[in-house]
């Protein structure tokens, strides 16, 4: 079972940032937050991950809170093409994967 | 890097015939992971395999399911007979380690229909 609770679903106006929230209260010290996003069918994209600091790449920024109970991802320019399912992970022993319902982000023109 | 590559992409059966779903992974990973996707039950983790050998199974369905990885870049999904409530995408992930902080690389996946 996923150590994430997520919203459902979102909407978010092209161009405007999206920020996806997460809380994982019970994450360990040493577990790091991960963020995947699946489009439609094809299989899910990677799309940063972070342990204690706050990480940005060319897709997006990830936020933590400082006692690592909660995180955001960040789309800083949402476009039609990031309308996707997002999902926050914390994995059991460092690599099973376990993906929750996520959220549905719907990027609105 | 091709990326992992499953074949087929799609695979369309009867039930009671053996499937049978292939994935080569990212060269050089030594983790890889068997995953199902149902709307009713979302992705699902069925196995994984720690440099070619199988570390936890516990989300396989059934005697029905088997997994094999006899070498670093292959691994086999065998599902023997087929049912049709196991119609659903497989797809297939590497990673480089089990270590914590390593990434997951997904399939495109094999969409199964069992009539």
């Amino acid at each position: 079972d996923a150590k994430t609770t997520q919203p459902t679903s979102m909407d978010c106006a092209e161009g405007r940032a999206a920020n996806l929230p997460c809380n994982h209260s019970t994450i360990s010290g040493n577990e790091y937050v991960y963020w995947y996003r699946q489009i439609h069918s094809q299989g899910p994209q990677y799309i940063i991950h972070g342990l204690k600091n706050n990480e940005t790449n060319e897709m997006a920024s990830l936020i933590i809170t400082e006692d690592r109970k909660s995180s955001t991802l960040i789309l800083p320019h949402a476009t039609l093409r990031d309308t996707a399912v997002y999902y926050c992970i914390v994995p059991y022993n460092f690599n099973k994967f376990y993906f929750g319902s996520g959220t549905k982000l719907n990027v609105k023109p | 890097d091709a990326g992992v590559i499953q074949s087929p992409r799609h695979e369309v059966t009867e039930m009671g015939q053996e499937v049978t779903l292939r994935c080569k992974p990212i060269s050089g990973h030594n983790s890889l992971f068997w995953y199902r996707q149902t709307m009713m039950r979302g992705l699902e983790l069925l196995i994984y395999f720690n440099n070619n050998v199988p570390i936890d199974d516990s989300g396989m369905p059934e005697d029905r399911f088997s997994a094999k990885m006899p070498n670093a870049s292959f691994s086999t999904l065998k599902i023997q007979p087929s049912e049709p409530r196991d119609s659903a995408v497989y797809f297939c992930a590497s990673s480089l380690g089990a270590g914590s902080g390593e990434k997951l690389f997904f399939g495109s996946g094999t969409q199964l229909s069992v009539l």
